[in-house]
């Protein structure tokens, strides 16, 4: 149980266009989604806290017109990257605050590899 | 105040040997305590976690070691294998069903044979 999918795994884009990432919680219903941006061997960057039926909560510096976050049902959050640039190639996880007993548990997908040509 | 400080960057050890992995916490808000196990290319994992109302909890070979008064927590990894040469990350996070998880920096873990 506890499954989170995201999709694309990989995806190779021209600069200037978007790109939609999606995240779906299979087996659970998930309230809370969470956005993570990670670098070669570094951390995990929270973008943003995204709320079913309600508007993300952005992490500071995070720029929102750029990174939309769309929670439309409590299994979907997509992420979509606009105008993407060189920069903004990098590694993008989300993940769902579990149905578990501890609200605090997140699982997380299997991240997108995000390459901007 | 936010942060979760981890340490070593790097660790090598031998197959059946122990590894450890520290953190440290400044904010006293913190309740929950998950460690994450990371593959390259892939999202991580929960591995294990823990409150601080215990003062350790083991899952196979893998066990948390806290001490609230000192704000450390560990990982040891019991018996290591080379397949748990991997990326670990502590994380800590409020009391409250949806606060975010502060992430430490991430220990690089290599068990050689």
């Amino acid at each position: 149980g506890a499954v989170v999918s995201q999709h694309p795994s990989r995806v190779i884009c021209k600069s200037g266009t978007s790109v939609k990432i999606e995240c779906r919680s299979l087996d659970f219903q998930a309230t809370t989604m969470f956005w993570y941006r990670q670098f070669p061997k570094k951390s995990l960057m929270l973008m943003a806290t995204s709320n079913e039926g309600s508007k993300a909560t952005y992490e500071q510096g995070v720029e929102k017109d750029k990174f939309l976050i769309n929670h439309a049902s409590l299994t979907l959050s997509t992420l979509t990257v606009t105008s993407a640039h060189p920069e903004d190639s990098s590694f993008y996880i989300c993940s769902a605050r579990g149905p578990g007993p501890t609200l605090n548990e997140q699982f997380f997908g299997p991240g997108t590899r995000l390459t901007v040509l | 105040q936010q942060q979760v400080k981890q340490s070593p960057q790097s660790l090598i050890v031998q197959k059946g040997g122990i590894s450890i992995i520290n953190c440290a916490y400044e904010n006293t808000a913190f309740d929950y305590f998950p460690w994450y196990q990371q593959f390259p290319g892939k999202g991580p994992a929960l591995l294990i976690a823990i409150r601080p109302d215990v003062s350790e909890k083991k899952e196979g070979r893998f066990t948390i070691s806290f001490n609230k008064s000192a704000k450390q927590f560990s990982l040891h990894i019991m018996d290591s294998q080379p397949g748990d040469s991997a990326t670990y990350f502590c994380a800590a996070s409020p009391r409250g069903g949806y606060q975010k998880v502060t992430f430490g920096t991430g220990t690089k873990l290599q068990v050689i044979p």
